[in-house]
């Protein structure tokens, strides 16, 4: 079974500070790994999306890689806004032996916090 | 596209009662997911759909909990009877194949 771990669980930074988030998993058999944030009583936005072949994947100021043969991914976030803080979720995806879909396997989550 | 789409998005109901939560999918996706969220287990899977099919229910936490897809358009999840540990929020999330998912703002149950 598939276990996520998250570090940290909570980060306070001031304002354009560069971070990195870590995430760790158990089995290295994944199809892809998902990073997401969620506002507080909010649903989960997709921030990033990157395939196990695949070493990174930005987007803006949103850098993710993943090193599948380690278990670990880290997000890492260029100048941080105080719209930044929220919570985010890595999940990686398992490998469906019918190929039609791949279930997500969250961790715990960062909750990051940007002081202004 | 109006993104995923639930409904309600509160609920708060007695225990015993039948609760019943509604998702839309995005159009064209074929996959369909529904998560439950507690600050105890944090995000779980309960059971995923692929083309209006239940594929894995494994995560279903209990026989008081179904979930159907008509069609590929519309889906729920029942719980009856409802009880307090049921109170948790329920996300539903839609994807085309392996691509990203995509989650729905989430319904709020209390269980009283």
């Amino acid at each position: 079974k598939q276990e996520v771990t998250q570090i940290p669980a909570a980060l306070s930074v001031p304002e354009g500070e560069n971070l990195v988030l870590n995430c760790s998993f158990t089995d290295s058999a994944i199809y892809n790994l998902q990073w997401f944030r969620q506002d507080p009583g909010k649903g989960l936005t997709s921030l990033l999306l990157i395939q196990s072949s695949q070493r990174e994947q930005t987007s803006g100021r949103l850098n993710a890689s993943l090193d599948k043969s380690s278990g670990r991914s880290t997000l890492y976030i260029a100048a941080s806004q105080p719209g930044d803080s929220a919570t985010y979720l890595c999940a990686p995806a398992g490998v469906i032996s019918s190929g039609s879909a791949r279930q997500l396997t969250f961790g715990s989550g960062t909750q990051l916090t940007v002081l202004p | 596209d109006a993104g995923v789409i639930q409904s309600p998005r509160h609920e708060v109901t007695e225990m015993g009662q039948e609760v019943t939560l509604r998702c839309k999918p995005i159009s064209g996706h074929n996959s369909l997911f529904w998560y439950r969220q507690t600050m105890m287990r944090g995000l779980e899977l309960l059971i995923y759909f692929n083309n209006n099919v239940p594929i894995d229910d494994s995560g279903m936490p209990e026989d008081r909990f179904s979930a159907k897809m008509p069609n590929a358009s519309f889906s729920t999840l029942k719980i009856q009877p409802s009880e307090p540990r049921d109170s948790a929020v329920y996300f539903c999330a839609s994807s085309f194949g392996v691509s990203e998912q995509f989650f729905g703002p989430g319904t709020r149950l209390t269980v009283l």
